[in-house]
């Protein structure tokens, strides 16, 4: 009954590669959302959809691109990863007609770009 | 340059004592949340505060928000040892997206 699920929860890889993280929410929100966490735990917003279409997209490097295929599940797809995108993602989904009212987030997905 | 930042960064206390965090933020705003972040988990939504109201309880929780300061606390009473995680403000601003802005966060240590 989990209700933002991520998977994988760690991934390593090395540089250059190309990866996917999934995310799943089963709460019937209709805003998600991709965060980014580093080192130092400073939380950046880095992408949200309304029913699959893309609102925010937080000056992200096009090396990485969402894909939401219905407004349950919203991927990240990261293409030729680079040492500084080590970080944990946070996928998060909120109630709809909300805005920016309570977030409720996944476990994350701790990736580690050798 | 972000939103919100927590004062202290990093907070020791025992438990049963009361924890205060601090936020302190930029622009105007339509509310101010507080998560809570377990070690290696995601955020858990606590609290949220209107930018009309000034304070707000749940539980052990007491929030106060001072829009003319661009502040807010965040008091937790009789602190017990599973309060032990990070806390972050995140702020909802008036201007642009509704997204969430999150400060660095307060780490808070409670000892038995």
């Amino acid at each position: 009954d989990t209700a933002v699920s991520q998977t994988p929860k760690y991934l390593v890889t090395q540089m250059g590669n190309d990866k996917s993280i999934k995310c799943e929410q089963n709460l019937g929100h209709d805003t998600m959302y991709w965060y980014k966490q580093d080192s130092k735990k400073f939380l950046k917003i880095m992408f949200s959809y309304n029913n699959k279409e893309l609102i925010i997209n937080e000056t992200v490097p096009n090396r990485f691109s969402p894909k939401s295929p219905d407004k349950a599940h919203l991927n990240l797809h990261i293409n030729s990863l680079e040492l500084g995108d080590s970080a944990v993602y946070f996928c998060a989904s909120s109630p709809p007609g909300q805005g920016a009212d309570t977030q409720y987030f996944g476990p994350g997905t701790r990736l580690t770009v050798l | 340059s972000q939103q919100g930042e927590e004062d202290p960064q990093a907070l020791s206390i025992q438990e049963g004592e009361n924890a205060t965090m601090n936020c302190s933020y930029k622009t105007s705003i339509n509310n101010l949340q507080w998560y809570r972040q377990n070690s290696g988990r995601g955020l858990v939504h606590l609290i949220l505060i209107r930018s009309n109201e000034r304070e707000k309880h749940s539980g052990r929780l007491r929030v106060t928000l001072d829009t003319s300061k661009k502040s807010s606390s965040l008091l937790i009473t009789a602190s017990r040892a599973a309060d032990t995680a990070s806390y972050f403000c995140a702020t909802d601003a008036v201007w642009g997206y509704s997204t969430l802005t999150f400060g660095k966060g307060t780490m808070l240590l409670v000892s038995p």
